[in-house]
């Protein structure tokens, strides 16, 4: 499986903007980015997941840079509930793959 | 339309007890994962389950662990024999099928704890 490498740790303001990168150079051409997070004490959920253009839901925004070796989730204003352990992964869709590999994540902590 | 649900929240087995952890998916859902969460670390693959089938257990203990998705009821995580080094968060995850866009819904996990 390709692998993801993410900040151990961000800050970031209430209510300002975070940027959330991974790095991801060895991803295949089938391989999707998903993003899940988890919160204190609870399990994994799903945030957002791309391909190759830019997507946006209601939680967040994935930003995939042209060669799709690394990708920014972008939480528009973050909110105190936004702390959690943020998880970029790779999963290929072709080849059956059901697994998700986690890594360590993105500790972010959020400041009022 | 009730998420995934895992069952007991917290447990609490001293040494050489066994530990039986359940879990139901989501309506619908006929693919069950479990992962265990060491503190302070990453989710761990353990097992793929779909009903009455095991079809991936390559990330089980090869022993006193063994897990089931029987046709009727929820999934079973059965740890024999708990040791101290089996105390971890086990979370559990459902999703309708692998196709590209099935992410998957965990519940909030059961805590085990062995004294």
């Amino acid at each position: 499986d390709a692998k993801t490498t993410q900040p151990n740790s961000m800050e970031s303001n209430e209510e300002e903007p975070v940027h959330l990168p991974c790095n991801h150079s060895t991803i295949s051409g089938t391989d999707y980015i998903h993003w899940y997070r988890q919160l204190p004490s609870q399990g994994p959920e799903y945030v957002i997941h791309g391909l190759t253009s830019n997507v946006n839901n209601r939680m967040a925004s994935l930003a995939i840079a042209e060669d799709r070796k690394s990708s920014t989730l972008i939480l528009h204003r973050a909110t105190l509930r936004d702390a959690a352990v943020y998880y970029c992964i790779l999963r290929d869709h072709t080849s059956g793959t059901y697994k998700y590999i986690f890594g360590t994540g993105t500790r972010l902590k959020v400041l009022a | 339309n009730a998420g995934v649900m895992q069952n007991p929240r917290h447990l609490v087995r001293r040494r050489g007890q066994e530990a039986r952890l359940r879990c139901s998916p989501m309506k619908g859902h006929s693919h069950v994962y479990w992962y265990r969460q060491l503190p302070e670390e990453g989710l761990k693959f353990m097992v793929y389950l779909q009903k009455e089938n095991i079809i991936d257990e390559s990330g089980m203990p090869k022993e006193r662990f063994s897990a089931e998705f029987p046709k009727e009821g929820p999934s079973i995580l059965r740890i024999q024999q708990v040791v101290r080094g089996d105390s971890a968060a086990y979370f559990c995850a459902s999703s309708p099928g692998t196709g590209w866009d099935y992410g998957y819904t965990f519940g909030s996990g059961t805590r085990l704890t062995v004294v």
